[in-house]
């Protein structure tokens, strides 16, 4: 298997632009995760999916950010406008969801710098 | 909730020395419980996870780790280092009775002198 894919792996903006973050779970993972890693805050859960439907989007940090999961295969995370502290390195995870005992497997990351 | 605690942020080893890095958590029942290694620029990479049973867990790339309920914990060790295994380490805690979600501790980073 591939893996958890993300595109692109880097990303360098001006505040203001939109930012589309893009990922491709492991095929056949039912739920989905985009996390951001920062020095100051560490990892962050920002919302989840299950079966493609958004669970928990508590950890979004404003109305700037949305994500979507239009099937099984796809996600979006869209900063719109983006701001120079959304800088940070973006994570997506899948994992299979079986009973209570699941695993989450990481993709290499997205890093953004929005200038 | 959980919560997870991990004490050192630094840990520094030579070469060939043992390692182990420590992981305490918080959560009122038998907990699931991973540690992940982030080398640089790289993703998270799972090393080992406990569900159940026993309570040595062995991970790849020569790691294992302890899940010790008296004392909390789910420490991290390995008998000889390699420079290699300079990279963040994870620990994470999901809670076997309620959200599947695990909450990850802030990281240990680990250097390796020659």
């Amino acid at each position: 298997d591939a893996g958890v894919i993300q595109s692109p792996r880097h990303e360098v903006t001006e505040m203001g632009q939109e930012v589309t973050l893009r990922c491709k779970p492991i095929s056949g993972h039912n739920s989905l995760f985009w996390y951001r890693q920062t020095m100051m805050r560490g990892l962050e859960l920002l919302i989840y999916f299950n079966n493609n439907v958004p669970i928990d989007d508590s950890g979004m940090p404003e109305d700037r950010f949305s994500a979507k999961m239009p099937n099984a295969s796809f996600s979006t995370l869209k900063i719109q406008p983006s701001e120079p502290r959304d800088s940070a390195v973006y994570f997506c995870a899948s994992s299979l969801r079986s009973g209570k005992q699941e695993t989450q497997y990481f993709g290499p990351g997205t890093r953004l710098l929005v200038l | 909730a959980q919560s997870v605690t991990q004490p050192d942020i630094h840990i520094t080893v030579s070469e060939g020395a043992s390692l182990e890095l420590r992981c305490n958590y918080s959560y009122g029942a038998t907990p699931y419980l991973f540690w992940y290694v982030q080398s640089p620029g790289q993703g998270l990479q799972l090393l080992l996870k406990y569900f159940s049973g026993d309570t040595l867990v062995q991970g790849i790339k020569g790691f294992e780790a302890e899940f010790k309920r008296s004392q909390s914990s789910f420490n991290l060790r390995k008998p000889s280092v390699h420079w290699s295994d300079a990279a963040e380490y994870f620990c994470a805690v999901g809670a076997s009775g309620g959200s599947y979600i695990p909450t990850f501790g802030r990281g240990t980073s680990l250097i390796v002198h020659p």
